[in-house]
């Protein structure tokens, strides 16, 4: 099994939908992070989270908030859902320590339309 | 802004050569470095992981280090049409976020 799960892996929403994306783990890791990646820009940096009780805004936070309810378990909202927010969406785990190796999931494929 | 560039591509090397790729980096304060390899419409999935100036082997990869220059590189010895894909250099400092560059995507040709 998928040590990093995301769901759902592809959806199509329209303009003013609220949508919710779902990310478990069974790593055990304490933190946890939500990117998205668009086709030339690379990955930014949505939210991340340290523990249950901490939640961070990343580089591109606007329009989007997250729900970390449990240590496993950290999901991200769209509250409006607009066109320029069609991307590739990744969670990602790491554990406690200075390193920082992120594991990613394989991603949710959202289209706005 | 933490910066972190890579050199453009596509790179195209024939297969059995080496591929070498390069990563520029603004923070001084950076601790890890990290290579990911990404398949077309997959996830990034971690390749190398290097914390000390220097070199680190893995198999056909090498990660290369040098901390005063701020550059980390990354060299695919023997590459195979499988190693076809885009790599991604990132960053982390001491507050455990990592910066990504944009990516840099190799093709072998057999």
């Amino acid at each position: 099994d998928a040590d990093v799960t995301q769901t759902p892996r592809n959806r199509i929403t329209k303009t003013g939908k609220r949508i919710m994306l779902e990310c478990s783990q069974t790593k055990g890791h304490d933190r946890m992070y939500w990117y998205r990646q668009d086709p030339g820009l690379g990955l930014r940096l949505i939210y991340y989270s340290f523990d249950v009780k901490d939640i961070n805004k990343g580089e591109i936070s606007d329009g989007y908030s997250v729900s970390r309810q449990a240590q496993a378990k950290f999901s991200l909202s769209l509250e409006s859902a607009i066109p320029n927010q069609t991307a590739l969406y990744f969670c990602a785990t790491s554990e406690r320590g200075i390193r920082n190796e992120q594991f990613f999931g394989p991603g949710t494929r959202l289209t706005v339309l | 802004q933490k910066e972190v560039e890579q050199n453009s591509g596509p790179l195209s090397v024939p297969e059995g050569a080496i591929a070498s790729l390069n990563c520029t980096y603004s923070d001084r304060g950076s601790q890890s470095f990290f290579w990911y390899r990404q398949y077309s419409g997959k996830s990034p999935e971690l390749i190398m992981f290097i914390y000390s100036n220097g070199d680190k082997e893995d198999g056909r990869f090498t990660a290369q280090l040098n901390k005063a220059s701020q550059y980390v590189s990354l060299l695919i010895r023997d590459s195979q049409p499988s190693d076809s894909a885009t790599y991604l250099c990132a960053v982390s400092s001491n507050d455990y976020k990592l910066s990504f560059g944009a990516g840099t995507t190799v093709t072998v040709r057999a």
